[in-house]
Parts: structure tokens; sequence; C-alpha cells
């Protein structure tokens, strides 16, 4: 299973737009980028996913170089309600089932 | 359309007990999978259920284990408790484990507490 590396944490004012950048070096062909939100005591959350350039749904983009060794998850004009942990997963249905694996997540304070 | 459930949302065992935790996956969604996610922590995957059946399975002792339903609900049983099973522990759904690389949606999990 591709490793993902992520910030601990970022700060951000409401406002901005926020860059959460994830290494994932040793992707697999078959590998998605998908990006997930969580709130205290809340289970994760979906918010996009992609294969490799760029994807824009309503909330976020996701950008992808070509050589997918990384992926930044852009959340424009933050407010405090972005205040949460924002995971990075690589994986792929492979042998059966889905493999995935969550990192640590980059904690999003957003600040008034 | 109907979200992940999970039940019960907290419970408080003593060590050397066993648990059940339950799990209704989301309308239309076929495949169940948990996870474990301990304080500070992103989750970990337990194992995932298709057709009633453990298809895939994390780095978890065999005293974890679970069922899935005909109705694609499931089931997380813990038996003989240690201290360290104490978690968040989050079931999810997805459409169907062929689809490649559909999304996971997630319930509220349920926080267990071992004494």
């Amino acid at each position: 299973l591709a490793k993902t590396t992520q910030p601990i944490s970022m700060d951000s004012y409401e406002g901005q737009e926020v860059n959460i950048t994830c290494s994932h070096n040793n992707i697999a062909t078959n590998d998605y980028i998908t990006w997930y939100q969580q709130f205290p005591s809340q289970g994760p959350r979906f918010i996009i996913q992609g294969y490799k350039t760029k994807v824009t749904n309503e909330v976020a983009s996701l950008f992808i170089p070509a050589d997918r060794k990384s992926s930044t998850l852009s959340l424009p004009r933050v407010s405090l309600s972005d205040t949460a942990v924002y995971y990075c997963l690589v994986g792929a249905y492979s042998g059966g089932y889905q493999k995935v694996t969550f990192g640590t997540g980059t904690k999003l304070q957003v600040i008034p | 359309e109907t979200g992940v459930t999970q039940s019960p949302t907290h419970l408080i065992k003593t060590r050397g007990q066993q648990v059940t935790l339950r799990c209704s996956s989301q309308s239309g969604h076929n495949t169940v999978s948990w996870y474990q996610q301990a304080l500070g922590q992103g989750p970990q995957f337990i194992f995932q259920y298709y057709r009633e059946e453990e298809n895939g399975r994390g780095n978890f002792p065999p005293r974890f284990s679970g069922l899935q339903f005909p109705n694609y609900s499931s089931e997380l049983n813990v038996n003989a408790l240690e201290l360290d099973d104490s978690a968040l522990y989050l079931c999810a759904s997805s459409l169907d484990v062929r689809a490649p690389n559909s999304p996971l949606h997630f319930g509220n999990g349920t926080r267990l507490t071992v004494t």
C-alpha cells in the first residue's frame, strides 16, 4: 500500500485559500487519490477524488501532477466550519477489496 | 437516502469481556468495512465484507471478527477485550466492491472504552 505524508497541522485565516499537500511517492498505477474531512466525534466525510490532472467540485479542487507522486487539496475561502482533520488516501480496488490506508491527517485550524 | 448508522454510540466494557457493534449501511450499498481509530490517529482498516463474506483484512488479530447480513448490515465482534481496544470504531459502506474506488461513506462511530 502506498504510504502518504501530510503536514501534521496548518493554520489559516477565514476567507483565505488553503492548500494541503500530500506526498505519495510509491503510488501504484491503479491507485486513486481521495481526500476526506473529519470533525471531532464524527466519521470521515468524502471531499474529492482524482486520478490525474485537476478535479473540481462544489467544495474543493484537487491538483495532481503528471508523476502523481503528490497531490494538493485546495479549499477556497475557508470559514470557521472548515476547521477539521483532512486525510489524504491512496488506494484501489485490488485483489477483491478496496485497499485504503489513512495516515495521521492534517489538522486545519481556521482563525477568525 | 439513509446514511450509515451505527449503534451504540458509546460503550464501556471491562477487560476480558466481549462486545458487539452494529452498522446499517447506506441504502444501495452492498459493501461494508470497519475501521478502528485511536485518539489522535487516522482510522485503521480492520476488515471488509461483501456478499456476507470477509474479503479483506488488515493487521488485526482473530479476536476481531464480523458478520454481514443479507440486508448488508454488519456487526463487529471483539472478544477478550484489552485496554488498547479503547477507540472509536467506524463503519463505512460503499456502492459495490467491484466499482473502482467508490468513495467510502462513514457512520459517526461507536466510542468503546475498555477499563
